[in-house]
């Protein structure tokens, strides 16, 4: 059973540009959480999704942030206008349905570098 | 909302020895508190984890208690080896369904040989 993917694992964007994050789940999984990491801080929650569902976005940027799980295919985290403050990792995580379902497994990440 | 403490920020043991990360949290209805071990560059692994209903758990050299009445839990690692240096983080959650975890602020271990 393979892990949470996440790609690209580094990206790099000028200021203005896009950036887009994307997470596949465990398989089995339909509960997907972004967490965003600061260098030497601890991970901050973002959103939370369902397939077809954003169930908690609390923890997003109200401007230029957005996340969405398609019935088919990986999540995606979009950044538009990327500023240089964006610059962080960002891990994708999720967890089962049922009596586990606050166990999160998190992916390898995507480090996002804005110049 | 939820908000969770971490203490210390960075510990250093001699290899062999014990150590202890100590977190609070501020939310009564949490009752489900991992723990995650992030090496350098590396994705956030949970190594053990704790629901309310039971005071302690133990897997081979890690061990979590908790005191819900405190608000507090705790991480032991016994018999520390150089392998064990990383940061640990705690985190709470309401359980019950599927929810954002908040995360302390982090734990820089190192196991000195």
């Amino acid at each position: 059973n393979a892990g949470v993917m996440q790609n690209p694992r580094h990206l790099v964007r000028r200021r203005g540009q896009e950036a887009r994050l994307r997470c596949s789940p465990m398989k089995g999984h339909s509960h997907v959480y972004w967490y965003r990491q600061l260098p030497e801080e601890g991970l901050k929650f973002m959103v939370y999704l369902q397939k077809e569902n954003i169930i908690d976005e609390s923890g997003m940027p109200k401007e230029r942030f957005s996340a969405e799980f398609p019935k088919e295919g990986p999540s995606i985290l979009r950044i538009q206008q990327v500023v240089r403050g964006d610059s962080a990792a960002y891990f994708c995580a999720s967890s089962p349905d049922g009596g586990g379902a606050n166990e999160q497994f998190f992916g390898p990440g995507t480090r996002l570098t804005v110049l | 909302g939820e908000n969770v403490e971490q203490h210390p920020s960075t510990l250093s043991v001699q290899e062999g020895d014990s150590a202890v990360i100590k977190c609070t949290y501020s939310d009564s209805a949490s009752n489900y508190f991992p723990w995650y071990k992030q090496e350098l560059g590396k994705r956030p692994q949970l190594i053990i984890d704790i629901r309310s209903n039971v005071g302690e758990k133990k897997d081979q050299r890690i061990a979590v208690t908790l005191n819900k009445t405190a608000k507090h839990f705790s991480l032991h690692i016994t018999e520390t080896q150089p392998e064990d240096s990383a940061v640990y983080f705690c985190a709470a959650t309401p359980s019950g369904s599927a929810r954002q975890l908040t995360f302390g602020s982090g734990t820089q271990l190192t196991v000195l040989p």
